[in-house]
């Protein structure tokens, strides 16, 4: 079974441009999360989508944006790009319903803003 | 709102040796997941072992095992004849039950010396 795929897996932007960044959760699983990871912040949560409806949000400005699609695919969007936005963006999927509790993380997208 | 604790940056043991992480976390929630997530230079997290918390037995996968003090709010993890492949960043993390938001501690960044 294929993993989480994230793509692309590294961009360069500059300041005041959009990303779109996209994220393949593993075949079954209706639920995606994403997340940033810096080295000053560490790993935050962004958001979580499950049936193409976002279930939580994190504390980010509303530049940050996602969304589903009925395949479960997921993208997220940062708009007007700041320096501060450089980082290792992850998505993860899992089993809603079946509850798990386990989360499967892609190799994430590494963002770079000039 | 939940809070996890990684009180030790950095580690490092020599091959073989067994080592422990330790992790606290604030919560006024009953029933929850803990995590350990491994995050090797390459980068992709990894799900290293898993706790429910309203299991009792501390949970074991392998070389890994957890010392779960529920009352005590503490999740350590023990790694059992450490390998070189055990050099990685170490996350602790946090989990409700029925919300897929994962909190995250700081990390703590372990080299395996040959």
């Amino acid at each position: 079974k294929a993993g989480v795929t994230q793509t692309p897996r590294y961009l360069i932007k500059t300041r005041g441009q959009q990303v779109t960044l996209s994220c393949s959760p593993i075949s079954g699983h209706r639920s995606v999360s994403w997340y940033q990871q810096t080295p000053g912040q560490g790993l935050q949560f962004l958001f979580e989508y499950f049936s193409e409806t976002q279930r939580n949000k994190g504390n980010f400005p509303g530049r940050f944006s996602g969304r589903q699609f009925s395949n479960s695919r997921s993208e997220m969007n940062v708009s007007t790009l700041e320096l501060g936005d450089s980082a290792l963006y992850l998505c993860a999927s899992s089993l809603y319903g079946v509850d798990t509790g386990e989360l499967f993380f892609g190799e994430g997208s590494r963002l770079t803003v000039l | 709102a939940q809070t996890v604790t990684q009180s030790q940056p950095e580690m490092s043991v020599q091959e073989a040796e067994t080592v422990t992480l330790s992790c606290t976390y604030d919560t006024s929630e009953s029933n929850y997941y803990l995590f350990w997530y491994k995050q090797p230079p390459s980068r992709q997290m990894i799900l290293v072992i898993r706790q429910e918390a309203y299991k009792q037995q501390n949970a074991t996968e392998n070389r890994f095992s957890v010392n779960f003090q529920k009352a005590a709010k503490s999740f350590s993890l023990k790694i059992s004849d450490s390998q070189l492949g055990d050099t990685a960043m170490y996350f602790c993390a946090f989990r409700n039950f029925g919300n897929e938001k994962l909190t995250f501690g700081t990390g703590t960044r372990l080299t395996i010396i040959p």
